[in-house]
C-alpha cells in the first residue's frame, strides 16, 4: 500500500462547480497534514494545512478523519485559475521529523 | 518576504561536469531541504538540514553534496551525474524541523547530456 494516496484524476469541471479530492494515508502516526497544489512546470504551494477540527479558508475547505486515515479537500464555485495538480501532503515520522510523503497528486481542470 | 529563491532556473550539464545549484531564503528559517521531482511524480526528499548541519540524508548517491554555508543558504553540488539524474530539483524552507509547513522555491530544471 502507497504511504499516501490519491485519485490521479484528471477531474474535468466546468466552472462554478463543486469538487472534493480525497486522500488516504497509511501511517496512524501521522500528525500533520496538507494540501499543496501544484501548477504545471511549477513548485508546489502550500495551499493549506489539515486540521482535525475541519478548516476553511474561502472557497476552500479541507477535512480530517483520523479514524479512517483520511483527508479531504473541497473546492466551491470552481475558477478557470483553479486548474492544476492537487497534492496531499502527510508527515511521516508522528512529528519526530519534518518528512513530508507526496501524495502523487489528483489533476483538476476546470472548463469555461 | 515569504519566498526562497533558486538558481540557476536551468542547467544543462555533460556527465563530466561539475556545477551547484544555489538556494537562498530570507525568512529566518532554521530548516532547509532539497528534493528531486521528475516529471509527473511527486517531490522526493533528498536532504534536510536543520541548524546547518545535515540531519536527513535519503540514501542519496555519492555525486550528490549538499552543503549548508550559513542559515540562508543551502548548495547542492553536482558531480558525474547520470542521464537519469535529470529532473526538477526543488529548495524548500520551514521555521525549524519540528515546523510542518514548508515553502518551497520555483526550482532548477536540470538536464544531463
Amino acid at each position: 500500500r502507497k504511504e499516501v494516496e490519491q485519485d490521479p484524476g484528471p477531474f474535468n469541471v466546468p466552472e462554478g462547480a463543486t469538487v472534493a479530492f480525497n486522500c488516504t494515508y497509511s501511517n496512524s502516526a501521522s500528525q500533520s497534514f496538507f494540501w499543496y497544489r501544484q501548477d504545471c512546470r511549477k513548485e508546489p504551494k502550500l495551499l493549506m494545512s489539515v486540521y482535525s477540527s475541519g478548516n476553511e479558508d474561502g472557497r476552500f475547505t479541507a477535512q480530517l478523519n483520523r479514524a479512517s486515515q483520511y483527508i479531504s479537500l473541497l473546492i466551491r464555485d470552481s475558477k478557470l485559475s483553479d486548474s492544476a495538480t492537487y497534492l496531499c501532503v502527510v508527515n511521516q515520522d508522528g512529528g519526530a521529523t519534518n518528512k513530508l510523503i507526496f501524495g502523487t497528486g489528483t489533476l483538476l481542470a476546470v472548463q469555461p | 518576504d515569504t519566498e526562497v529563491t533558486q538558481t540557476p532556473k536551468h542547467l544543462v550539464m555533460g556527465m563530466t561536469n561539475k556545477k551547484s545549484l544555489k538556494c537562498e531564503q530570507h525568512m529566518g528559517h532554521r530548516a532547509m531541504y532539497w528534493y528531486k521531482q521528475k516529471a509527473k511524480k511527486p517531490p522526493e526528499l533528498m536532504f534536510v538540514y536543520s541548524y546547518e548541519k545535515l540531519s536527513i540524508n535519503e540514501s542519496v548517491p555519492s555525486r550528490f553534496s549538499p552543503e549548508c554555508p550559513n542559515s540562508s543558504l543551502l548548495n547542492l553540488h553536482l558531480h558525474a551525474l547520470q542521464p537519469e539524474d535529470s529532473a526538477l530539483y526543488l529548495c524548500a524552507s520551514s521555521q525549524t524541523d519540528r515546523e510542518y509547513e514548508q515553502f518551497f522555491g520555483p526550482g532548477t530544471r536540470l538536464t544531463v547530456l
